[in-house]
């Protein structure tokens, strides 16, 4: 079965702790891997796409990367403001449209 | 002025009613797209359309409609509601660009049925 799990669910990290949020999928032929950031009460905004392994991308305090069975979500030095869901989602065989998303990890950062 | 607006952003019904969500986007982007967002289910496609006249079922559309009224509409209908289409409805919109589509999101709507 095709699909994007997330890990953890929740990440409670203290001001400037860099962590790491972790995104593994299953899907075949693999086409884009999107990350997107979603505030309580707001759509998704996005941040990412990755489209082969090895494949990095930064932003501020945010770097993703790519494998051939997982994505990260790197955050290095977070701040208050960085407190978000950040959800993962793959696009994979002839449907580039389609996405299929994971459930998202709710990252709190505290001063 | 934002890109992709939704209204209403909160609505409320009775079982049984019909209920009409609206999108418009000001991406002029040709594709959008209907998803509902449940706690621990993540975001799941109701319905899509590449144009006007195309469009498409997504992974859960028993129970809705849509209607693409123009380019830059669409709009979602729930011709009967029951309690467990509540949740939070969310309209995007892509384009093509690198050859595989990016999706940008509405802010959605939080729809409660009693």
């Amino acid at each position: 079965e095709d699909q994007v799990t997330q890990s953890p669910e929740a990440l409670r990290l203290q001001e400037g702790e860099s962590s790491s949020l972790n995104c593994s999928y299953t899907v075949s032929g693999l086409r884009g891997l999107f990350w997107y950031r979603q505030d309580p009460g707001k759509g998704p905004e996005f941040l990412f796409t990755l489209y082969s392994a090895g494949e990095e991308k930064e932003k501020e305090r945010l770097k993703a990367t790519l494998t051939k069975k997982e994505s990260f979500l790197h955050i290095t030095a977070p701040k208050p403001e960085d407190s978000a869901t950040y959800l993962c989602a793959a696009t994979y065989g002839g449907a580039t449209n389609k996405l299929i998303f994971g459930t998202g990890t709710l990252l709190a950062v505290q001063p | 002025d934002a890109d992709v607006t939704q209204t209403p952003r909160n609505r409320i019904t009775k079982t049984g009613k019909r209920i009409m969500l609206e999108c418009s986007q000001t991406k002029g982007h040709d594709r959008m797209y209907w998803y509902r967002q449940d706690p621990g289910l993540g975001l799941r496609l109701i319905y899509y359309s590449f144009d006007v006249k195309d469009i498409n079922k997504g992974e859960i559309s028993d129970g809705y409609s849509v209607s693409r009224q123009a380019q830059a509409k669409f709009s979602l209908s729930l011709e009967s509601a029951i309690p467990n289409q509540t949740a939070l409805y969310f309209c995007a919109t892509s384009d093509t660009t690198g050859g595989t589509d990016t999706q940008y999101f509405g802010p959605g709507t939080r729809l409660t049925v009693l």
